[in-house]
């Protein structure tokens, strides 16, 4: 068990590029979850997947965001046309298939900076 | 809806003093809750969760939570703090696939 990964782990842009992170879950978790958090603030939950289905998406996942898990294995989430409101910590969380209740295991998280 | 509203944005104690951070919850179903971990520039760590079995939960680090009904409280408490406790925490409360979270209590510890 290596716990989750995310890369990058840092990530600065200039608004109006397209970024995309990467998150790789434990081992054998069949659901996988994005989240944001902004400087102050607890985390806000974005999108879930469960296997490659994406199951549930949040409504402050808007148009430019998009996320994928092909396979149900690794995900990766990008953000279009980036915004300075875009800048903050996404974080990536895994928990396993029988687990429960949803006890969700957090990787590192990349670090956004939008100039 | 449910939701988590974190008491004191930011507590101060002293080395080996009591550590008492404070969490009420508002959920509409039996709630299952949290307490995360944060140190600087890194991800969450789970400390503890409430499943509604006993309702003392112990977790890592020697810290534990009480879940209070009547109170609508999960109060996070270590009897005694450690130099390496400062980090910033948060309560989370599951809302089906999501959790959500509190807006955190940064702890610091002085020697």
């Amino acid at each position: 068990d290596t716990g989750v990964s995310q890369n990058p782990r840092h990530k600065i842009t200039k608004r109006g590029q397209n970024v995309t992170f990467r998150c790789d879950p434990i081992s054998e978790h069949n659901r996988l979850y994005w989240y944001r958090q902004t400087l102050g603030q607890g985390p806000e939950f974005l999108t879930y997947f469960q296997n490659e289905a994406q199951l549930e998406k949040s409504r402050l996942l808007s148009d430019r965001f998009s996320a994928e898990r092909p396979k149900g294995s690794f995900s990766t989430l990008e953000i279009q046309r980036t915004e300075q409101g875009d800048s903050a910590m996404y974080l990536c969380a895994s928990s396993p298939r029988d687990g429960g209740p949803y006890e969700q295991y957090f990787g590192p998280g990349t670090r956004l900076t939008v100039t | 809806a449910q939701s988590v509203t974190q008491l004191g944005s930011h507590v101060s104690v002293s080395e080996g003093a009591l550590v008492l951070l404070r969490c009420n919850y508002s959920s509409s179903v039996p709630p299952y809750l949290f307490w995360y971990v944060q140190y600087p520039n890194q991800g969450l760590q789970l400390l503890l969760k409430y499943t509604s079995a006993a309702t003392l939960v112990k977790g890592i680090n020697g810290f534990e939570a009480e879940f209070k009904k009547s109170e609508t409280s999960f109060h996070l408490t270590k009897p005694s703090a450690h130099m390496s406790d400062a980090a910033e925490y948060f309560c989370a409360v599951s809302a089906g696939t999501a959790l959500i979270f509190g807006k955190g209590t940064t702890l610091s510890v002085s020697s």
